[in-house]
């Protein structure tokens, strides 16, 4: 399976402050994945983002909060907007396995704390 | 739309023994996947298991294997000699098969998980 990191691994934020989250696979992969993860429950998916064309997101999550950028096969970032503390969860992002479709691996998530 | 349930919230097992852990879900589709996600305390989404719905074959790796009744859309999970390592939150999840149904779905459907302990 790939190799996933994320950074931050956490953070702390103020309200109304913007946060990118940064996801970085040692292999190149075609689809990549976020999702969020509030404080005790389960994974909800964000959205998915294809290389060279725009990300496709999952009803309840709009671009203007949850901008996506995924500018090469291996590199993802995800920044959320103008936070609130509703906002504090955990953000993982995933790949799906090389020739091995519909199966997908996880990063190690950020954790983020909106003050 | 798919709903995966997973009936219990927290289980507790002694090292060495076997557990088994209920997922059911609801689901139209006839070609999809199923998995086992493990999350210990370090929040890693960790891969256990994966089964193929048109394969009548449950799945096993290692110590995990599946009941898998495709008829009554159940998909239990059995941890043998159960380790302290084990201890994690579990999770049942779901997807459409995109090879046989086509179109971009990739999303996976989590039940709302199930935290075994294992205790020594």
């Amino acid at each position: 399976s790939a190799v996933i990191s994320q950074k931050p691994s956490r953070d702390i934020c103020q309200r109304g402050t913007s946060l990118t989250i940064q996801c970085q696979v040692d292999s190149q992969v075609t689809m990549m994945f976020w999702y969020r993860q509030q404080p005790g429950q389960s994974l909800t998916l964000i959205a998915t983002a294809n290389q060279g064309s725009e990300a496709t997101y999952e009803s309840g999550f709009v671009i203007d909060k949850f901008p996506i950028s995924r500018p090469n096969l291996t590199f993802s970032t995800l920044t959320v907007s103008n936070m609130s503390p509703e906002d504090s969860s955990i953000y993982l992002c995933s790949v799906e396995a090389a020739g091995n479709t519909d199966t997908q691996y996880f990063g190690p998530g950020t954790r983020l704390t909106v003050l | 739309a798919q709903t995966v349930t997973q009936s219990q919230p927290e289980m507790s097992v002694q090292e060495a023994e076997t557990v088994t852990l209920s997922c059911t879900y609801d689901t139209s589709e006839n070609n999809y996947y199923l998995f086992w996600y493990k999350q210990p305390p370090s929040r890693q989404m960790i891969l256990v298991i994966r089964q193929e719905a048109y394969k009548q074959q449950n799945a096993t790796e290692n110590r995990f294997s599946v009941n898998f009744q495709k008829a009554a859309k159940s998909f239990s999970l059995k941890i043998s000699d159960s380790q302290l390592g084990d201890t994690a939150m579990y999770f049942c999840a779901f997807m459409k098969s995109r090879h046989h149904s086509g179109g971009s779905n990739y999303k996976l459907t989590f039940g709302k998980g199930t935290l075994l302990t294992v205790n020594p």
